[in-house]
Protein backbone atom coordinates (compact mmCIF):
# COMPACT_ATOMS: atom_id res chain seq x y z
CA UNK A 1 0.00 0.00 0.00
CA UNK A 2 1.28 3.44 -0.35
CA UNK A 3 1.56 6.20 1.88
CA UNK A 4 3.75 8.56 4.04
CA UNK A 5 5.59 6.73 7.25
CA UNK A 6 7.04 8.96 10.03
CA UNK A 7 9.04 7.49 13.16
CA UNK A 8 9.07 6.78 15.79
CA UNK A 9 5.51 7.79 16.84
CA UNK A 10 6.70 9.42 20.04
CA UNK A 11 10.35 10.79 20.87
CA UNK A 12 11.81 12.03 23.87
CA UNK A 13 14.98 13.93 23.92
CA UNK A 14 16.99 15.96 26.49
CA UNK A 15 17.44 19.82 26.08
CA UNK A 16 20.24 20.65 24.04
CA UNK A 17 20.43 17.22 21.71
CA UNK A 18 19.40 17.60 18.13
CA UNK A 19 17.00 14.69 16.88
CA UNK A 20 16.38 13.83 13.70
CA UNK A 21 12.63 12.60 12.39
CA UNK A 22 12.06 10.66 9.59
CA UNK A 23 9.69 10.51 6.69
CA UNK A 24 9.15 8.35 3.73
CA UNK A 25 6.74 8.02 0.84
CA UNK A 26 5.81 5.61 -1.54
CA UNK A 27 3.19 7.93 -3.51
CA UNK A 28 6.28 9.02 -6.04
CA UNK A 29 5.25 12.61 -4.79
CA UNK A 30 7.24 15.79 -5.55
CA UNK A 31 6.45 18.13 -2.95
CA UNK A 32 6.95 17.06 0.61
CA UNK A 33 6.15 19.56 3.63
CA UNK A 34 7.08 19.24 7.46
CA UNK A 35 4.18 20.89 9.92
CA UNK A 36 4.16 21.72 13.67
CA UNK A 37 1.33 21.11 15.21
CA UNK A 38 0.64 22.72 19.19
CA UNK A 39 -2.64 23.06 20.62
CA UNK A 40 -4.74 25.37 19.81
CA UNK A 41 -2.98 26.60 16.98
CA UNK A 42 -3.00 26.16 13.13
CA UNK A 43 -0.71 24.00 11.10
CA UNK A 44 2.89 25.78 10.53
CA UNK A 45 5.02 25.21 7.96
CA UNK A 46 8.61 24.41 8.59
CA UNK A 47 10.43 23.61 5.45
CA UNK A 48 9.13 22.33 1.83
CA UNK A 49 10.89 20.57 -1.06
CA UNK A 50 9.74 21.02 -4.20
CA UNK A 51 12.01 18.11 -5.84
CA UNK A 52 15.24 16.37 -5.17
CA UNK A 53 17.97 18.57 -3.75
CA UNK A 54 15.83 21.48 -2.82
CA UNK A 55 14.01 22.99 0.07
CA UNK A 56 12.33 26.47 1.06
CA UNK A 57 12.22 27.79 4.57
CA UNK A 58 8.72 27.98 5.71
CA UNK A 59 6.85 30.18 8.11
CA UNK A 60 9.08 29.04 11.15
CA UNK A 61 12.51 27.38 9.97
CA UNK A 62 14.69 28.82 12.53
CA UNK A 63 15.61 26.30 14.40
CA UNK A 64 15.20 23.39 11.75
CA UNK A 65 17.15 21.64 8.81
CA UNK A 66 16.14 19.29 6.24
CA UNK A 67 17.72 17.47 3.22
CA UNK A 68 15.77 16.12 0.09
CA UNK A 69 18.27 13.64 -1.41
CA UNK A 70 15.99 11.16 -2.49
CA UNK A 71 12.50 11.86 -4.09
CA UNK A 72 10.76 9.23 -1.02
CA UNK A 73 12.77 10.69 1.52
CA UNK A 74 12.50 13.91 3.73
CA UNK A 75 13.97 14.30 7.45
CA UNK A 76 13.73 16.98 9.33
CA UNK A 77 16.29 17.77 12.10
CA UNK A 78 15.01 19.77 15.32
CA UNK A 79 18.26 21.55 16.68
CA UNK A 80 19.24 22.66 19.81
CA UNK A 81 18.64 26.31 18.64
CA UNK A 82 15.06 25.65 18.27
CA UNK A 83 14.03 27.41 21.35
CA UNK A 84 10.49 25.36 22.54
CA UNK A 85 11.19 22.38 20.72
CA UNK A 86 8.15 19.95 22.42
CA UNK A 87 5.00 19.78 19.56
CA UNK A 88 3.58 17.41 17.20
CA UNK A 89 5.63 17.20 14.24
CA UNK A 90 3.76 16.23 10.65
CA UNK A 91 5.62 15.78 7.17
CA UNK A 92 2.92 15.54 4.23
CA UNK A 93 3.66 14.74 0.46
CA UNK A 94 1.52 16.89 -2.02
CA UNK A 95 -0.30 14.75 -4.93
CA UNK A 96 -3.67 14.01 -6.84
CA UNK A 97 -7.14 12.91 -4.90
CA UNK A 98 -8.83 11.97 -8.11
CA UNK A 99 -8.14 15.32 -9.89
CA UNK A 100 -8.27 17.35 -6.85
CA UNK A 101 -4.31 18.62 -5.70
CA UNK A 102 -4.43 17.91 -2.24
CA UNK A 103 -1.81 17.27 0.54
CA UNK A 104 -1.57 13.80 2.02
CA UNK A 105 -0.54 13.20 5.37
CA UNK A 106 2.05 10.93 8.19
CA UNK A 107 0.76 9.79 11.21
CA UNK A 108 3.16 12.27 13.11
CA UNK A 109 6.08 12.25 15.64
CA UNK A 110 5.40 13.63 19.07
CA UNK A 111 8.72 14.95 20.30
CA UNK A 112 8.83 15.58 24.06
CA UNK A 113 12.22 17.64 24.89
CA UNK A 114 12.52 17.18 28.67
CA UNK B 1 -2.28 38.92 7.12
CA UNK B 2 -3.29 35.96 6.36
CA UNK B 3 -6.03 35.03 9.08
CA UNK B 4 -8.23 31.83 8.94
CA UNK B 5 -11.06 31.77 11.84
CA UNK B 6 -13.19 28.94 13.44
CA UNK B 7 -15.25 27.87 16.44
CA UNK B 8 -12.73 26.35 18.83
CA UNK B 9 -15.38 23.55 20.38
CA UNK B 10 -18.62 22.55 18.91
CA UNK B 11 -21.04 20.04 21.11
CA UNK B 12 -23.83 18.15 19.11
CA UNK B 13 -26.00 15.18 19.65
CA UNK B 14 -25.55 11.59 17.58
CA UNK B 15 -28.05 11.42 14.42
CA UNK B 16 -28.27 15.25 14.05
CA UNK B 17 -27.00 17.65 11.57
CA UNK B 18 -23.56 20.28 12.83
CA UNK B 19 -22.19 23.35 10.61
CA UNK B 20 -18.72 24.04 11.25
CA UNK B 21 -17.80 27.88 9.61
CA UNK B 22 -14.77 29.22 8.93
CA UNK B 23 -13.83 33.14 7.74
CA UNK B 24 -10.62 33.62 5.65
CA UNK B 25 -8.46 36.75 4.87
CA UNK B 26 -6.04 35.45 2.49
CA UNK B 27 -3.22 36.37 0.12
CA UNK B 28 -4.79 35.32 -2.69
CA UNK B 29 -7.36 32.50 -3.02
CA UNK B 30 -6.63 29.30 -4.89
CA UNK B 31 -8.97 26.79 -3.24
CA UNK B 32 -10.23 26.01 0.44
CA UNK B 33 -9.55 22.29 1.73
CA UNK B 34 -11.62 21.01 4.80
CA UNK B 35 -9.47 18.14 7.15
CA UNK B 36 -10.46 15.87 9.61
CA UNK B 37 -8.10 14.95 12.47
CA UNK B 38 -8.64 12.37 15.28
CA UNK B 39 -6.87 13.16 18.46
CA UNK B 40 -3.18 12.11 18.00
CA UNK B 41 -3.87 11.13 14.14
CA UNK B 42 -2.67 12.79 11.06
CA UNK B 43 -5.69 14.86 9.29
CA UNK B 44 -6.98 13.44 6.36
CA UNK B 45 -8.59 14.93 3.07
CA UNK B 46 -12.27 15.65 3.15
CA UNK B 47 -13.50 17.90 0.57
CA UNK B 48 -11.86 20.63 -1.57
CA UNK B 49 -13.92 23.95 -3.09
CA UNK B 50 -12.88 26.46 -5.13
CA UNK B 51 -15.94 27.71 -7.11
CA UNK B 52 -18.92 28.86 -4.99
CA UNK B 53 -21.58 26.99 -4.08
CA UNK B 54 -22.29 23.08 -2.40
CA UNK B 55 -20.08 20.21 -3.12
CA UNK B 56 -22.05 17.46 -1.54
CA UNK B 57 -20.21 14.50 -0.52
CA UNK B 58 -22.10 11.74 0.92
CA UNK B 59 -23.25 12.93 4.75
CA UNK B 60 -20.33 15.38 4.40
CA UNK B 61 -21.32 18.79 2.31
CA UNK B 62 -18.99 21.83 2.04
CA UNK B 63 -19.97 25.50 1.17
CA UNK B 64 -17.84 28.52 0.03
CA UNK B 65 -18.46 31.52 -1.19
CA UNK B 66 -15.40 33.72 -2.36
CA UNK B 67 -17.13 36.98 -1.99
CA UNK B 68 -17.77 36.86 1.68
CA UNK B 69 -14.35 35.08 2.71
CA UNK B 70 -16.24 32.09 4.09
CA UNK B 71 -16.94 28.65 4.13
CA UNK B 72 -19.41 25.97 6.11
CA UNK B 73 -18.96 22.61 6.76
CA UNK B 74 -22.24 20.39 6.90
CA UNK B 75 -21.95 16.95 8.26
CA UNK B 76 -25.10 15.14 8.70
CA UNK B 77 -26.53 11.66 10.60
CA UNK B 78 -23.73 12.05 13.21
CA UNK B 79 -22.01 9.55 14.51
CA UNK B 80 -19.87 9.20 17.21
CA UNK B 81 -16.97 8.58 14.90
CA UNK B 82 -17.25 11.87 14.10
CA UNK B 83 -16.07 13.08 16.78
CA UNK B 84 -12.34 14.74 15.65
CA UNK B 85 -11.32 18.22 14.84
CA UNK B 86 -12.06 19.91 11.46
CA UNK B 87 -9.55 21.40 9.95
CA UNK B 88 -9.53 24.78 7.14
CA UNK B 89 -7.35 25.70 5.38
CA UNK B 90 -7.28 28.17 2.30
CA UNK B 91 -4.59 28.03 -0.35
CA UNK B 92 -3.01 31.09 -1.05
CA UNK B 93 -1.92 32.85 -4.19
CA UNK B 94 1.97 31.26 -3.38
CA UNK B 95 -0.02 27.50 -3.47
CA UNK B 96 0.88 27.26 0.33
CA UNK B 97 -1.69 25.95 2.58
CA UNK B 98 -2.86 28.73 5.23
CA UNK B 99 -4.29 26.45 7.54
CA UNK B 100 -6.86 27.37 10.83
CA UNK B 101 -6.69 26.03 14.41
CA UNK B 102 -9.35 23.45 13.94
CA UNK B 103 -12.82 23.15 15.73
CA UNK B 104 -12.76 20.53 18.07
CA UNK B 105 -16.34 18.25 17.49
CA UNK B 106 -17.65 16.55 20.24
CA UNK B 107 -20.51 14.16 19.79
CA UNK B 108 -22.86 12.99 22.91
CA UNK B 109 -25.35 10.00 22.79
Amino acid sequence: DGGITQSPKYLFRKEGQNVTLSCEQNLNHDAMYWYRQDPGQGLRLIYYSQIVNDFQKGDIAEGYSVSREKKESFPLTVTSAQKNPTAFYLCASRGLAGEIDTQYFGPGTRLTVL
Amino acid sequence: GQNIDQPTEMTATEGAIVQINCTYQTSGFNGLFWYQQHAGEAPTFLSYNVLDGLEEKGRFSSFLSRSKGYSYLLLKELQMKDSASYLCAVLDSNYQLIWGAGTKLIIKP
